[in-house]
């Protein structure tokens, strides 16, 4: 089946470090998103990509940096100019391209949840 | 620009037990309106979705019909289960900003007890 996969489920972060979650979909989607949700509270836009080798900063994209060199795979680096990178990290993908797929939903994984040691 | 507000949760239940939870929106273009529900660790999953106005999304015993005229899309379920304790977001996406951002509310919880 399509989907989203996100690695690792649970990450660790050291102070100074940076860290990268994967993202990766083989929904053949050419928009990808990375959002940050805090406990109870809603999700923010931290990049997003509308085609390979394009990407564009979201809301609070301070701290973080993406890539997007592979349609499938759009990894997020958590760097350690993030003062405060504890959050749950969702990525997404939709299909997209010339014309409106504004009524595309978007597709989600599960999740990678990041803690500093 | 574009914002989605929703009721504030946590909204509590017990079984069988009738569900509203409001939304309502702004937008400059023609949204699509959406809701999302998320599990506990989990990402969010597609509920339903309605593209027009007066379109009414249903999935699983939710409904939600997309009202222009009260710029709204309201979630409800005749009967809720324990099963359906969980987070719901409700968003859209607008043609009129090119379609590729989701403007996601800020959810609400709902508990539902047996």
């Amino acid at each position: 089946d399509g989907g989203i996969t996100q690695s690792p489920k649970y990450l660790f972060r050291k102070e100074g470090q940076n860290v990268t979650l994967s993202c990766e979909q083989n929904l053949n989607h050419d928009a990808m998103y990375w959002y940050r949700q805090d406990p109870g509270q809603g999700l923010r836009l931290i990049y997003y990509s509308q085609i390979v080798n394009d990407f564009q900063k979201g809301d609070i994209a301070e701290g973080y940096s993406v890539s997007r060199e592979k349609k499938e795979s759009f990894p997020l680096t958590v760097t350690s100019a993030q003062k405060n990178p504890t959050a749950f990290y969702l990525c997404a993908s939709r299909a997209s391209g010339r014309g409106d797929y504004s009524n595309q939903p978007q597709h989600f994984g599960d999740g990678t949840r990041l803690s500093i040691l | 620009g574009d914002s989605v507000t929703q009721m504030e949760g946590p909204v509590t239940l017990s079984e069988e037990a009738f569900l509203t939870i409001n939304c309502t929106y702004t937008a400059t273009g023609y949204p699509s309106l959406f809701w999302y529900v998320q599990y506990p660790g989990e990402g969010l999953q597609l509920l339903l979705k309605a593209t027009k106005a007066d379109d009414k999304g249903s999935n699983k015993g939710f409904e939600a019909t997309y009202r222009k005229e009260t710029t709204s899309f309201h979630l409800e379920k005749g009967s809720v289960q324990v099963s359906d304790s969980a987070v719901y977001f409700c968003a859209l996406s607008d043609r009129g900003t090119g379609g590729f951002k989701t403007i996601f509310g800020a959810g609400t919880r709902l508990f539902v007890k047996a």
